[in-house]
């Protein structure tokens, strides 16, 4: 069974720094693209950055691109995304996000749960 | 960036009632969309992609049509099971963009 564990998200100040994890279990981790998606309060959804499964390649959205940093390491089958100069439009619920195959930028087949992260004073 | 446009925003619908749901896509995407569920509380659940391909698991009332820039989600017979907001998202180009959700709601 898939499972995609987020942690790491809570409230900080704007211009703040904060990095989200995502324990994956239930496949072989490095076969597969991850991604990031939020979702702001009582809103839709948004794509945040993708990886390929081997890490290489990475892809952001523009309104992240330069602040967040996505990464991944296939030998603890974890998925990170390291947020830097956050702003309270970054607010949402973060989910840990399954590409369905090793390329990215497709859709997505298992979701976690979500991690909140609120940027506020 | 590839802009999604689903309609209605909202529909009031009783049990057991077809429903369609539109979603409109601002430049062809040939076949490369899905659709996913969202529940209040979880995370959203993938229904279809490659415009009509079942996920695992997805019931056959759930049904998916469509190609370039129009697109169907047809629920044949809606159970209480299925009221909750539809999303399309298309993954032709980077980024993959959603739709602003279809809340399907009880009538």
């Amino acid at each position: 069974e898939v499972q995609l564990l987020e942690s790491g998200g809570g409230l900080v100040q704007p211009g703040g720094s904060l990095r989200l994890s995502c324990a994956a279990s239930g496949f072989t981790f490095s076969n597969y693209a991850m991604s990031w998606v939020r979702q702001a309060p009582e809103k839709g959804l948004e794509w945040v950055s993708s990886i390929t499964g081997s890490g290489t390649s990475t892809y952001y959205a523009d309104s992240v691109k330069g602040r967040f940093t996505i990464s991944r390491d296939n030998s603890k089958g974890t998925l990170y995304l390291q947020m830097n100069s956050l702003r309270a439009e970054d607010t949402a619920l973060y989910y840990c996000a399954k590409d369905p195959d090793s390329y990215s930028g497709t859709y997505i087949d298992y979701w976690g749960q979500g991690i909140l992260v609120t940027v506020s004073s | 960036e590839t802009v999604m446009t689903q309609s209605p925003a909202t529909l009031s619908v009783s049990p057991g009632e077809r429903v369609t749901l539109s979603c409109r896509v601002s430049q062809s995407v040939s076949s490369r969309l899905a659709w996913y569920q969202q529940k209040p509380g979880q995370a959203p659940r993938l229904l279809i992609y490659g415009a009509s391909t079942w996920a695992t698991g997805i019931p056959a009332r759930f049904s998916g049509s469509g190609s370039g820039t129009e697109f169907t989600l047809t629920i044949s017979s809606l159970q209480s099971e299925d009221f909750a907001v539809y999303y399309c998202q298309q993954y032709n180009d980077w980024p993959p963009t959603f739709g602003q959700g279809t809340k399907v709601e009880i009538k």
